[in-house]
């Protein structure tokens, strides 16, 4: 049983296409964010939800747009995108907001 | 912005070796100091975190020092192995805080 499972693991796309994310929990958990990971590395967050509420929206293009339709989901929809875009996108979750995170297995988004 | 300053970037250890990765933070009300590591294609996981109560925690090969009055905290990974052949980050966070500070990364190779 996978934790925290996202869809889909790979995603290719052209410049200007709108692409969405999808993340599931099935741990109970409260909170449930949005990180990127670029080329070098480096973890940023982008979003998190704490019981389907936007807590932390950090300096992100308009076009992130993040949906919590219950507490077990987070979907990260992505609207004309371009080629900065391309990174690894981690979807994450924990039982309160500052506790261990359970990170999926993340998705790598090419723009081509 | 709150930074947490990770270094090396990399580091290469020859098996059974002992490997040593270094963070320093900025902000002292900072009371929780995980770490996580990442294996190529998986989400970051928990590895072992400390809070500023105590100086040391090993669990197994793996131990957190920690100094306060430097703000810094270090791991380090005993005898270690290729299998843990990995990315490491190090972070942070205020217990009033939604979210943590991670580190940069480091790149660990063990050879065999």
């Amino acid at each position: 049983d996978t934790a925290v499972s996202q869809t889909p693991k790979y995603l290719v796309t052209q410049m200007g296409n709108d692409k969405s994310i999808k993340c599931e929990q099935n741990l109970g958990h409260d909170t449930m964010y949005w990180y990127k990971q670029d080329s070098k590395k480096f973890l940023k967050i982008m979003f998190s939800y704490n019981n389907k509420e936007l807590i932390i929206n950090e300096t992100v293009p308009n076009r992130f747009s993040p949906k919590s339709p219950d507490k077990a989901h987070l979907n990260l929809h992505i609207n004309s995108l371009e080629l900065g875009d391309s990174a690894v996108y981690f979807c994450a979750s924990s039982r309160a907001p500052n506790e261990k995170l359970f990170f999926g297995s993340g998705t790598q988004l090419s723009v081509l | 912005q709150q930074q947490v300053k990770q270094s090396p970037q990399s580091l290469i250890v020859q098996k059974g070796g002992i490997s040593i990765i270094n963070c320093a933070y900025e902000n002292t009300a900072f009371d929780y100091f995980p770490w996580y590591q990442q294996f190529p294609g998986k989400g970051p996981a928990l590895l072992i975190a400390i809070r500023p109560d105590v100086s040391e925690k090993k669990e197994g090969r793996f131990t957190i020092s920690f100094n306060k009055s430097a703000k810094q905290f270090s791991l380090h990974i005993m005898d270690s192995q290729p299998g843990d052949s990995a990315t490491y980050f190090c972070a942070a966070s205020k217990s009033s805080a939604r979210q943590l500070t991670f580190g940069s990364g480091t790149q660990l190779t063990v050879l065999p």
